[in-house]
C-alpha cells in the first residue's frame, strides 16, 4: 500500500518570503498522480497543484510550484511571495494510475502553514 | 452546478445514537468516498464506492455503514455513535477519467459525540 509522509507538522514564513513544504511517498508503482491541497480555516479543501509522474517538468501554478523528484519519491511545494491568505493546512496526496487503485487518494498528515505579517 | 453537497454541516450526538450523513453529487462521477479528518492524522478513508451498488472498505471502516443505490448519493451511517467518532467528515467524488483528476470535496460535517 502507498504511504505519504509530510515531515513538517508546522511551518511559518514571513509575508512576501518563500517557503517550501516537504512531502515524500512510498510506492512500487511507476505511474501515478500527486496533488497538493490547501485547507483554510473555512475547512474547504482546495486543489493547489497537481503533477503527473510521467511528466519530467515540474508543475507550476502562479506562485505555487513543485519540485518533483521521482527517483527520490519526493514532491515538495514551494510558495513564492507568501501572502496572508496562504495561511492554511496543506495536504499532499497520491493517486494510483493502476486499475483497482485509482478510485481513492492517500493523504499525508498535513502541514500547518502560518504567514507572519 | 452544486458539485458535492454534504449535510448537515454540524451535528452533536450522544453516545449510542445513530445518524446518517448525506452526500449528493451532480457531476456524474463514478467514484465516491468518505474521509474523516482528525488533528495530526490527515484524511483517512472510511468507505468508498466505484459505482452504484458497489462499495468497499477503506482504512478506518469500523462503526460506519454505507450504501450506493444511485450514482448521485452516497450516505454514511453511524450505527451507534462513540466519542472516538468525533471528527470532521468529508465526502468526495472522483471521475474515472481523466486519471489526473483531483478529488472534489463537499464542505465537510463537524460531528461531536458526547
Amino acid at each position: 500500500a502507498q504511504t505519504v509522509t509530510q515531515s513538517q507538522p508546522e511551518m511559518s514564513v514571513q509575508e512576501a518570503e518563500t517557503v517550501t513544504l516537504s512531502c515524500t511517498y512510498d510506492t512500487s508503482e511507476s505511474d501515478y498522480y500527486l496533488f497538493w491541497y490547501k485547507q483554510p480555516p473555512s475547512r474547504q479543501m482546495i486543489l493547489v497543484i497537481r503533477q503527473e509522474a510521467y511528466k519530467q517538468q515540474n508543475a507550476t501554478e502562479n506562485r505555487f510550484s513543485v519540485n518533483f523528484q521521482k527517483a527520490a519519491k519526493s514532491f515538495s511545494l514551494k510558495i513564492s511571495d507568501s501572502q496572508l491568505g496562504d495561511a492554511a493546512m496543506y495536504f499532499c496526496a497520491y493517486r494510483s494510475a493502476e486499475w483497482g487503485g485509482s478510485e481513492k487518494l492517500v493523504f499525508g498528515k498535513g502541514t500547518k502553514l502560518t504567514v507572519n505579517p | 452546478n452544486a458539485g458535492v453537497t454534504q449535510t448537515p454541516k454540524f451535528q452533536v450526538l450522544k453516545t449510542g445514537q445513530s445518524m446518517t450523513l448525506q452526500c449528493a453529487q451532480d457531476m456524474n462521477h463514478e467514484y465516491m468516498s468518505w474521509y474523516r479528518q482528525d488533528p495530526g492524522m490527515g484524511l483517512r478513508l472510511i468507505h468508498y464506492s466505484v459505482g452504484a451498488g458497489i462499495t468497499d472498505q477503506g482504512e478506518v471502516p469500523n462503526g460506519y455503514n454505507v450504501s450506493r443505490s444511485t450514482t448521485e448519493d452516497f450516505p454514511l451511517r453511524l450505527l451507534s455513535a462513540a466519542p472516538s467518532q468525533t471528527s470532521v467528515y468529508f465526502c468526495a467524488t472522483l471521475p474515472n477519467f481523466p486519471q489526473n483528476s483531483p478529488l472534489h470535496f463537499g464542505n465537510g460535517t463537524r460531528l461531536t459525540v458526547t
